[in-house]
């Protein structure tokens, strides 16, 4: 059974920094693509960072471009988000999500975490 | 960048109703487009996935359509569960969602 728990999220004043984490288990890790989706509070889904399986390859919505990274350390199973010069308008949910295509990337968000709240504020 | 434009932004609906929400690309997308069910507080839960394959274990009252740039969600007869917001995403290039669609008890 598939499993993706997120960790990390908590309070912080603009401009600092928060490194999120998420420990999968239930599949083969390092065959399949993560992804970074977050939600604003009362807002909608917005996707904003990918990874391949291998870590060679991310990208990264533009909003969060030179502030985020995203990397994977495949013998943990599991995925991170670092999260640098934090925005209040970067408050929200985060969730990690699978891809659901092995060895590529569909872009087709199979199973999620249970999100972590990062709140940005002042 | 493609946006993804859902409409309509709520709906009211009685169980058993037929319920359509729609979803439109700015760019053609072939069927490279997935829906996703949304309950408060929870993750979304992936329903389908190029425009019209429905995902393992999803009730068949669920069925998608449509291609290019206009699409459809369909919930052929609404039940108490279906209550809650609907997304549809993109993967031509990248990916976006909709803004969603809330799914209310009439």
């Amino acid at each position: 059974q598939v499993y993706l728990a997120e960790s990390g999220g908590g309070v912080v004043q603009p401009g600092e920094s928060l490194r999120l984490s998420c420990t999968a288990s239930g599949f083969t890790f390092s065959k399949y693509g993560m992804h970074w989706v977050r939600q604003a509070p009362g807002r909608g889904l917005e996707w904003v960072a990918f990874i391949r399986y291998d870590g060679v390859n991310q990208f990264y919505v533009s909003s969060v471009k030179g502030r985020f990274a995203i990397s994977r350390d495949n013998s943990r199973n599991t995925l991170y988000l670092q999260m640098n010069t934090l925005r209040p308008e970067d408050t929200a949910v985060y969730y990690c999500a699978k891809d659901v295509v092995g060895l590529s990337v569909a872009g087709v968000f199979d199973f999620w975490g249970q999100g972590t709240l990062v709140t940005v504020s002042s | 960048d493609i946006q993804m434009t859902q409409s309509p932004f709520t709906l009211s609906a009685y169980v058993g109703d037929r319920v359509n929400i729609t979803c439109r690309a700015s760019q053609t997308l072939s069927d490279w487009l997935a829906w996703y069910q949304q309950k408060p507080g929870k993750a979304p839960k992936l329903l389908i996935s190029k425009a019209s394959n429905l995902e393992g274990g999803v009730p068949s009252r669920f069925s998608g359509s449509g291609s290019g740039t206009e699409f459809t969600l369909t919930i052929s007869s609404l039940q108490p569960h279906d209550f809650a917001t609907y997304y549809c995403q993109q993967y031509k290039s990248y990916w976006t969602f909709g803004q969603g669609t809330r799914v209310e008890i009439k």
